[in-house]
């Protein structure tokens, strides 16, 4: 079946330093591929997606691109602030019905 | 404001005493559904429901139910709650797209705690 796997976590930078989450994944077809982000005591909001290989999906600073070679869809960017802290899910979707999602990757930013 | 709308926020109750979390949408969405989070296992799909009268089983559907009568409301329900269904509750919502090529808005959550 389809699964995602991300680097576990927390993973603890200072402010302005370079962030990478490392995602990858495991699907039958073309899924399409996303990353969500959960602030403390909320729920999920969409960050970021791309629907098909190369696409780059980007906001906020954050960036991902599909990489269908090497089945990955790491988030990247280049300076983190402190109001980044959250965690952090990899998705995917093969199908209308659902989101397979990671199992998150809590990111801490201090001053 | 476009919002899905759980409640309660934070529940305990105790073994076997029947429950309902309520889940509502403003969007006018056709997929609703149901995740609940568990530390280390991430989201998991519990239910879903493509449109009106129209669900089907997730990842983990065992000691849940969920019914959709109205398009804007899709209630999970645990007849008999056991301690292991003790988690935090999302529910979610898209527009005809479905969960591949839209983004799915979620509630803030409902804290469960089975005693």
């Amino acid at each position: 079946g389809d699964s995602v796997t991300q680097m576990e976590g927390p993973v603890t930078l200072s402010e302005e330093a370079f962030l990478t989450i490392n995602c990858t994944y495991t699907a039958t077809g073309y899924p399409s591929l996303f990353w969500y982000v959960q602030y403390p005591g909320e729920g999920l909001q969409l960050l970021l997606k791309a629907t098909k290989a190369d696409d780059k999906g980007s906001n906020k600073g954050f960036e991902a691109t599909y990489r269908k070679e090497t089945t990955s869809f790491h988030l990247e960017k280049g300076s983190v602030q402190v109001s980044d802290s959250a965690v952090y899910f990899c998705a995917l979707s093969a199908g209308y019905s659902t989101l397979t999602f990671g199992k998150g990757t809590m990111l801490l930013v201090s001053p | 404001e476009a919002q899905v709308t759980q409640n309660p926020r934070y529940l305990i109750t105790v073994t076997g005493k029947k429950l309902t979390v309520t889940c509502s949408q403003n969007m006018n969405h056709e997929y609703m559904s149901w995740y609940r989070q568990d530390p280390g296992l991430g989201l998991r799909q519990i239910y879903y429901s493509m449109n009106v009268e129209v669900t089907d089983k997730g990842d983990v559907p065992e000691g849940y139910k969920v019914s959709r009568k109205e398009k804007r409301n899709f209630p999970l329900i645990l007849e008999s709650p056991s301690p292991n269904q003790t988690s935090l509750y999302f529910c979610a919502s898209t527009g005809r797209g479905g969960a591949t090529n839209e983004k799915l808005f979620f509630g803030s959550g409902t804290q469960l705690s089975v005693l």
